[in-house]
């Protein structure tokens, strides 16, 4: 069954670029049905999507953070990626990697990494 | 942005009764859009249920949910221990995606 994992610097700097991948496996980053997500969650808060990205490159983008986000994809690698820019200790938070699946009219998240922390300080 | 509303925050149950939850979203949305996920401490999210009513793989049956328009609700029919925690009502029906803000099922 497909495994995400995310991965990335534990550690950013204000003002910095926090950047994380997320490393798709047990199937194919390409697959025509499926997003792949990134969400994030500050200590001690709920939830909130940061954006998807499609196969095909396609992408969307949480407009609150969307003048400092680029979500991108290596299907030769099976791997996505979250770049955001000029980070403040509002970033700080447990980023969640996962994959959307479409079905029949229904779009749900599916199958999620265990997250990684990442701490702006 | 369709902001979504769960109530209670909090609830106070023990094992064996019926939980109820509830999400209230600011516009309309369609019932294929609406999604709930359980977070138990220290983990990921798991999806229970998509498009209102339907039950994710490997969900027991004990989770239902229902609704429409602006009201949805999440039923846990006799909580077992591995029921409490935290749950998120999910709309993916307009941008941005929102997710409520959780609703905690504890143990009395």
């Amino acid at each position: 069954q497909v495994q995400l994992q995310e991965s990335g610097p534990g550690l950013v700097k204000p003002s910095q670029t926090l950047s994380l991948t997320c490393g798709v496996s047990g199937g194919s980053i390409s697959s025509t049905d499926s997003y792949w997500s990134w969400i994030r969650q500050p200590p001690g808060k709920g939830l909130e999507w940061i954006g998807n990205i499609h196969y095909s490159g396609n992408t969307y983008y949480n407009p609150s953070l969307k003048s400092r986000l680029t979500i991108s994809i290596d299907t030769s690698t099976n791997h996505f990626s979250l770049r955001l820019t000029s980070v403040t200790a509002a970033d700080t938070a447990v980023f969640f990697c996962a994959r959307v699946t479409y079905s029949s009219g229904h779009y749900y998240m599916d199958v999620w990494g265990n997250g990684t922390t990442v701490t702006v300080s | 942005e369709n902001v979504l509303t769960q109530s209670p925050g909090t609830l106070s149950l023990s094992p064996g009764e019926r939980a109820t939850l509830s999400c209230r979203a600011s516009h309309s949305l369609s019932s294929y859009y609406l999604d709930w996920y359980q977070q138990r401490p220290g983990q990921a999210p798991r999806l229970l249920i998509y498009g209102t009513s339907n039950r994710a793989a490997g969900i027991p049956d004990r989770f239902s949910g229902s609704g429409s328009g602006t009201d949805f609700t999440l039923t846990i029919s006799r909580l077992e221990p591995e029921d409490f925690a935290v749950y998120y009502c999910q709309q993916c029906g307009s941008s941005p995606w929102t997710f409520g803000q959780g609703t905690t099922v504890e143990i009395k």
